[in-house]
C-alpha cells in the first residue's frame, strides 16, 4: 500500500509559467518531506525539504507547501524554464525506519518545460 | 556530482548469473542505502548499512545480499538473476541517518 502518492506521471508545461507538483501522503506522524529532482542517466538530487512544524519553505524559484490537515504537499516552480524538466520525486522521512527504510519515495512526475 | 560513485554504470547479463554491484559513499559519510527502481515504479528501498552493520531491511529478495566494508563502500550481490530483475540500481548516502541522502548514477541491469 502506497504511503506517499505523486497522481500525475507527468506534466507539461509552458516555459516562464508556474509548474505545480502534487504529492499525498497517508501517515499523519511522517515528519519531514523532501524532493528531489532525477535527470535521465543520473541519480536523484535533493531539492527542497520541509518540516511538518512549516507550511512553507521558499529556495529560490521553488517553494514547497505543507497542509497537513489534508495530508498535501505541492512543489511550486515559478517561473519554470526547460532546464527543469526532469522526474520529480517526494520523500517522505519515516522516522521508525524499519523495512520501508527512512525515506519513503512516491513514483515520481515527469515535468516537461516547453520552449 | 553527488560525491557518490557507482560501478559499473551498465551491466548486461543471463538468467541465472550472479552479479555485484559496487557504491562508494561521500567521503565523511557512514550510512549506504540501496534501492531499486523498476520500470514505472518509485525507488525501492533494499537496504541500510551504517558503519559496516545492517541497520535497516527493505523487501530485498533472499537471492539480494549486501555489505558494507571497513573503507565504508558497499556492495550490493543479486544471485540467480531473473528477467524481473531488470532495473536501475542506486546507491545513496548520508552522514548518519539523515534524511537527505546523496545518490549515485545509478547501476542499469538488464538481464536477458
Amino acid at each position: 500500500d502506497q504511503q506517499v502518492k505523486q497522481n500525475s506521471p507527468s506534466l507539461s508545461v509552458q516555459e516562464g509559467r508556474i509548474s505545480i507538483l502534487n504529492c499525498d501522503y497517508t501517515n499523519s506522524m511522517f515528519d519531514y518531506f523532501l524532493w528531489y529532482k532525477k535527470y535521465p542517466a543520473e541519480g536523484p538530487t535533493f531539492l527542497i525539504s520541509i518540516s511538518s512544524i512549516k507550511d512553507k519553505n521558499e529556495d529560490g524559484r521553488f517553494t514547497v507547501f505543507l497542509n497537513k490537515s489534508a495530508k498535501h504537499l505541492s512543489l511550486h516552480i515559478v517561473p519554470s524554464q526547460p532546464g527543469d524538466s526532469a522526474v520529480y520525486f517526494c520523500a517522505a522521512s519515516n522516522p521508525w525506519g524499519g523495512s520501508q527504510g527512512n525515506l519513503i519515495f512516491g513514483k515520481g512526475t515527469k515535468l516537461s518545460v516547453k520552449p | 556530482d553527488s560525491g557518490v560513485t557507482q560501478t559499473p554504470k551498465h551491466l548486461i547479463t543471463a538468467t541465472g548469473q550472479r552479479v555485484t554491484l559496487r557504491c562508494s559513499p561521500r567521503s565523511g559519510d557512514l550510512s549506504v542505502y540501496w534501492y531499486q527502481q523498476s520500470l514505472d515504479q518509485g525507488l525501492q528501498f533494499l537496504i541500510q548499512y551504517y558503519n559496516g552493520e545492517e541497520r535497516a531491511k527493505g523487501n530485498i529478495l533472499e537471492r539480494f545480499s549486501a555489505q558494507q566494508f571497513p573503507d565504508l563502500h558497499s556492495e550490493l550481490n543479486l544471485s540467480s538473476l531473473e528477467l524481473g530483475d531488470s532495473a536501475l540500481y542506486f546507491c545513496a548516502s548520508s552522514v548518519g541517518h539523515d534524511n537527505e541522502q546523496f545518490f549515485g548514477p545509478g547501476t542499469r541491469l538488464t538481464v536477458l
